[in-house]
């Protein structure tokens, strides 16, 4: 199983572009790296998922180098309403499922 | 569009009741995870089935059991209640494309909070 380490927590203030880098040194030939956000009292939330090199959605970019040994998650110009907290994962596809692990996430404050 | 339904959404039990959480995932939705969280810790995974088999066994206590119903709705029975019970409990839905990959996308409900005093 892939251990991911990430920031305990990050601040960041209105407007600017948040990086969170997650490390998953022992991740899969298999294995896909996702993100999830999650609010308080709220559900994990899907953000992005990639497998190499970078991903890009609606709301944020999925970076992932060469060896896939780490990966950023980048999220453009931060509202106070992307204080949440953010999940990096490591899915692993087992016998027609996905697997997910939750590890210590990072909870991001943004600021006025 | 149609989400994971979860229910109850509140529940205040006693020490050693028992208490059932439902689960129904979105439509076509074939695989469906259990999720705990204690106050202020990341979500545990407990247990998942797909097709109505369990597929996976996380952290589930013994006194805890599941089920994927042929409906594909499925249930949580939690017996012997204790104080660190207490939490919320998500649910998610995801589905596999056959022959195809799969995403990493679970689609989580709102949770149930169970609160054992």
């Amino acid at each position: 199983l892939a251990k991911t380490t990430q920031p305990i927590s990050m601040d960041s203030y209105e407007g600017q572009e948040v990086n969170i880098t997650c490390s998953h040194n022992n991740i899969a030939t298999n294995d896909y790296i996702t993100w999830y956000q999650q609010f308080p009292s709220q559900g994990p939330r899907f953000i992005i998922q990639g497998y190499k090199t970078k991903v890009t959605n609606e709301v944020a970019s999925l970076f992932i180098p060469a060896d896939r040994k780490s990966s950023t998650l980048s999220l453009p110009r931060v509202s106070l309403s992307d204080t949440a907290v953010y999940y990096c994962l490591v899915v692993i596809f087992s016998g027609g499922y996905n697997k997910l692990i939750f590890g210590a996430g990072t909870r991001l404050a943004v600021h006025p | 569009a149609a989400g994971v339904i979860q229910s109850p959404r509140h529940l205040i039990k006693e020490k050693r009741e028992t208490a059932t959480l439902k689960c129904y995932p979105i439509p076509r939705h074939d695989t469906v995870y259990w999720y705990q969280q204690g106050p202020g810790q990341d979500p545990q995974f407990l247990i998942s089935f797909y097709e109505k088999m369990q597929s996976d066994k996380g952290s589930i206590p013994d006194r805890f059991s599941a089920q994927q119903f042929s409906d594909y709705h499925s249930e949580l029975n939690m017996s012997s209640l204790e104080l660190g019970d207490s939490a919320l409990y998500f649910c998610a839905s995801s589905f596999w494309l056959a022959g195809g990959k799969n995403t990493g996308e679970l689609f989580f409900g709102e949770g149930s909070r169970l609160t054992v005093l």
